[in-house]
């Protein structure tokens, strides 16, 4: 089974539309997050979740709305969509924010967006 | 801020040669540091990981890591270099205010016969 599981894999849309990417884990975490990586495979931190509540957002436009229905959801929302919203996002999970700045991120395989 | 820092963005071996991958860290207080490798076409593994527990951290697949507080450094190294290593690896220290990761832009490693 799949730990970290993300759809879709691949998502081509045009300039403007509105889209969503969801990730899901079966790890039994309790946080998620979402990362960014740009065409240089530089990864970032978008936003961070605990059982449910938003922990980190660290400086991503408004266009982008995270939401988790559970704790083991964590689902990517991103309005009007631009040419530089391109990039590959993934999810990660690990087991409790609490645990400490130790524990292990468990990474999705990504979701590769390109906006034309 | 913690940060890290690694050197050469490309790293190129032979088959069986030694791998050694750089990553300096900048941070006030004892870090957490993580390799991490990216696949082609895929998600991130990680690798090992050093929490303080042994300078010396084994991770997979034959891989490991030493950290060394003099130099601020945590290289990854493997003895011996397979083709199936050719891959992006990362190296991340955990922000100890929020348990969120701060990666190094990455080194490729390239593998020939």
């Amino acid at each position: 089974d799949t730990a970290v599981s993300q759809t879709p894999k691949y998502l081509v849309t045009q300039m403007g539309n509105d889209k969503s990417i969801k990730c899901e884990q079966n790890l039994g975490h309790d946080t998620m997050y979402w990362y960014k990586q740009d065409s240089k495979k530089f990864l970032k931190i978008m936003f961070s979740y605990n059982n449910k509540e938003l922990i980190i957002n660290e400086t991503v436009p408004n266009r982008f709305s995270p939401k988790s229905p559970d704790k083991a959801h964590l689902n990517l929302h991103i309005n009007s969509l631009e040419l530089g919203d391109s990039a590959v996002y993934f999810c990660a999970s690990s087991q409790d924010f609490q645990t400490g700045p130790s524990d292990t991120q468990y990474f999705g395989p990504g979701t590769r967006l390109t906006v034309l | 801020a913690q940060s890290v820092t690694q050197l050469g963005s490309h790293v190129s071996v032979s088959e069986g040669a030694l791998v050694l991958l750089r990553c300096n860290y900048s941070s006030s207080v004892p870090p957490y540091l993580f390799w991490y490798v990216q696949y082609p076409n895929q998600g991130l593994q990680l690798l090992l990981k050093y929490t303080s527990a042994a300078t010396l951290v084994k991770g997979i697949n034959g891989f490991e890591a030493e950290f060394k507080k003099s130099e601020t450094s945590f290289h990854l190294t493997k003895p011996s270099a397979h083709m199936s290593d050719a891959a992006e690896y990362f190296c991340a220290v955990s922000d100890l205010g929020f348990q969120k990761l701060v990666f190094g832009t990455g080194t490729r490693l390239l593998v020939s016969p």
